[in-house]
């Protein structure tokens, strides 16, 4: 069974640019998440999407955003990106939801320069 | 009070040795306990999950549960230098419908 795949695994994008990140998750998984990781702040839960519904929002600003596809892939966009925005944003899938094991991608490690 | 703590090391133990990492959690409604093995430069790997109150073993992994404590626990036996890594805990959190992570304890193994 193929994992979760993410993609691209390097982003370098300067301050005010935008960028989409692609994650899919694990065949049969209907709910995606989204973590942003940091050296500082540990993982930080962005979002989660199941059945192509945000269904659970962490506390980020309205520029982190996500859809959900009817096939379970899931986009994650982010505007006016900041210095700050650095990090290696992670993308998780489970069968149903929160209360089950989560398997993460590789990731995604985005540089702002 | 930090919704899930744990120490950040790094925490040092002989190979062959039994290592011990410790978590504990906030949210007394919590159901869902999870143990995540993440290498330098690679995202968390899912070693082990518990749901009920004791001890469930998979390997030379233990992982034990106290709810009245609020306490989860992982025990490496026999460590091997390949188990150096940090690791993660990660606890459900019913009130906010997600899981919350702790900033993780980093386990060094000392050929």
């Amino acid at each position: 069974k193929a994992g979760v795949t993410q993609t691209p695994r390097y982003l370098i994008k300067t301050r005010g640019q935008q960028v989409t990140l692609s994650c899919s998750p694990i065949s049969g998984h209907r709910s995606v998440s989204w973590y942003q990781q940091t050296p500082g702040q540990g993982l930080q839960f962005l979002f989660e999407y199941f059945s192509e519904t945000q269904r659970n929002k962490g506390n980020f600003p309205g520029r982190f955003s996500g859809r959900q596809f009817s096939n379970s892939r899931s986009e994650m966009n982010v505007s006016t990106l900041e210095l700050g925005d650095s990090a290696l944003y992670l993308c998780a899938s489970s069968p149903d939801g929160a209360d089950q094991p989560q398997h993460f991608g590789d990731g995604t490690r985005l540089s702002i320069l | 009070q930090k919704e899930v703590e744990q120490n950040s090391g790094p925490l040092s133990v002989p190979e062959g040795a039994i290592a011990s990492l410790n978590c504990t959690y906030s949210d007394r409604g919590s159901q869902s306990f999870f143990w995540y093995r993440q290498y330098s430069g690679k995202s968390p790997e899912l070693i082990m999950f518990i749901y009920s109150n004791g001890d469930k073993e998979d390997g030379r992994f233990t992982a034990q549960l106290n709810k009245a404590s609020q306490y989860v626990s992982l025990l490496i036996r026999d460590s091997q230098p390949s188990d150096s890594a940090t690791y993660l805990c990660a606890v459900n959190s019913p009130r906010d419908d997600k899981i919350i992570f702790g900033k993780g304890t980093r386990l060094h193994i000392l050929p």
